[in-house]
């Protein structure tokens, strides 16, 4: 099976702009999560999405939003942009979403200036 | 919510040495706890989870221990090889998908 992508692998903003990701899971697993990692910070979980339904919420900003669509694929959206948001942006798919092994993409490397 | 502390930040043995990295929760609550290695600009990869009804779980070369009591995980890494060498990161988990990570462990290991 091919394995969880996300584009676009690099992006650059400006302050103020929003940017939209997007990660397709591998086939069959109906859970996406978020994280943001940021060197220092590790990776913190910014939330997960399954069968089309945010199921856990981190502590982020509303800024910070997101949704699935019925094939599993997932978007996640910055809206006004800040400096810190830079970032590396990872998502992750498992099966039913519910403690089992993760899956993790590689990435979208996100800079603001 | 749950908080995650991992220590040491930064770790260098001696390859065929043992390696130790050491996490501590705050939520009792907490049940899962996965261990990623992820490699220079690469994606994190489970290599080992333990869940709160076992104490210990091993695979080869890696091992996990799980105190309850002291809320405190750790993973065993033994005769060590340059190929360990990555950020390991430990995660908890009290339901569902939704985990918390702590801050990793860059892990070198000098030949």
């Amino acid at each position: 099976k091919a394995g969880v992508t996300q584009t676009p692998r690099y992006l650059i903003k400006t302050r103020g702009q929003q940017v939209t990701l997007s990660c397709s899971p591998i086939s069959g697993h109906r859970s996406v999560s978020w994280y943001q990692q940021t060197p220092g910070q590790g990776l913190q979980f910014l939330f997960e999405y399954f069968s089309e339904t945010q199921r856990n919420k981190g502590n982020f900003p509303g800024r910070f939003s997101g949704r699935q669509f019925s094939n599993s694929r997932s978007e996640m959206n910055v809206s006004t942009l800040e400096l810190g948001d830079s970032a590396l942006y990872l998502c992750a798919s498992s099966l039913e979403g519910d403690q089992e092994t993760q899956y993790f993409g590689p990435g979208t490397r996100l800079l603001v200036l | 919510g749950e908080n995650v502390e991992q220590h040491p930040s930064t770790l260098s043995v001696q390859e065929g040495d043992s390696a130790v990295i050491k996490c501590t929760y705050s939520d009792s609550a907490s049940n899962y706890f996965p261990w990623y290695k992820q490699e220079l600009g690469k994606r994190p990869q489970l290599i080992i989870d333990i869940r709160s009804n076992v104490g210990e779980k091993k695979d080869q070369r890696i091992a996990v221990t799980l105190n309850k009591t002291a809320k405190h995980f750790s993973l065993h890494i033994t005769e060590t090889q340059p190929e360990d060498s990555a950020v390991y990161f430990c995660a908890a988990s009290i339901g569902g998908n939704q985990f918390y990570f702590g801050t990793g462990t860059s892990l070198t290991v000098i030949p």
